[in-house]
């Protein structure tokens, strides 16, 4: 079925690094703009990264600019977020999200249909 | 940054009660919203894009309106499985901006 399993999270200290995968299955992975998501315990939701379809077109949060990096390899229907330089802050559940980029009367739009269950980052001395 | 401001942030309501959540935009965003369904320990679903596009499998229940800077998420008639918190996200501008959330709890 149609699923994006994460892993990689863990306990790190602060200043370390930490790679998260999201892997892809039941579609053609490599049609499909991708995002990165987190949620701190007890917060709301915030957007992390998004990447295009090549990994040609990427953003990023200002809060992780300069730290986080998205990537995708579409041959291995894989999506990832090489995180460094963590701190405190970056602990969060952090899920990865497929973007339907809906065309709408010509108009494209955003629809996060499927997420992954989530993975725990916590960064912690 | 756009921001986006949910309201209320809780809300308590009864079986087949009708709920109404906003959200507005610091800046016009045109329709350029989707809101959000999570469960306790749970991914977010997608209920709605484009404002008011439902999206394919959510219950008819479920309704959004809005464009520019106010938007709307009704529940026509609560149902036990809609207790969640409820999310806006703007998709006008990077980076994506969400509402800090509704939630929605049992009376």
């Amino acid at each position: 079925q149609v699923q994006l399993v994460e892993s990689g999270g863990g306990l790190v200290k602060p200043g370390g690094s930490l790679r998260l995968c999201c892997a892809a299955s039941g579609f053609t992975f490599s049609d499909y703009y991708m995002s990165w998501f987190r949620q701190a315990p007890g917060k709301g939701l915030e957007w992390v990264s998004c990447i295009d379809t090549s990994g040609s077109y990427i953003k990023y949060a200002d809060s992780v600019k300069g730290r986080f990096t998205i990537s995708r390899d579409n041959a291995k229907d894989s999506l990832y977020l090489q995180m460094s330089s963590l701190r405190a802050e970056d602990t969060a559940v952090y899920y990865c999200a497929r973007d339907l980029d809906v065309v709408v009367g010509g108009a494209h739009f955003d629809g996060f249909d499927i997420w992954g269950q989530g993975t725990m980052v916590a960064v912690s001395s | 940054a756009i921001q986006m401001t949910q309201s209320p942030s809780s809300l308590s309501a009864s079986i087949g009660d009708r709920v109404t959540i906003t959200c507005r935009a610091s800046q016009g965003i045109r329709s350029d919203l989707g809101w959000y369904q999570q469960k306790p320990g749970k991914a977010p679903k997608l209920l709605m894009y484009a404002a008011s596009t439902l999206q394919s499998g959510v219950p008819s229940r479920f309704s959004g309106s809005g464009s520019d800077t106010d938007f709307t998420l009704t529940i026509s008639s609560l149902q036990p499985e809609d207790f969640a918190t409820y999310y806006c996200l703007q998709d006008y501008d990077y980076p994506r901006t969400f509402g800090q959330g509704t939630k929605v709890e049992i009376k």
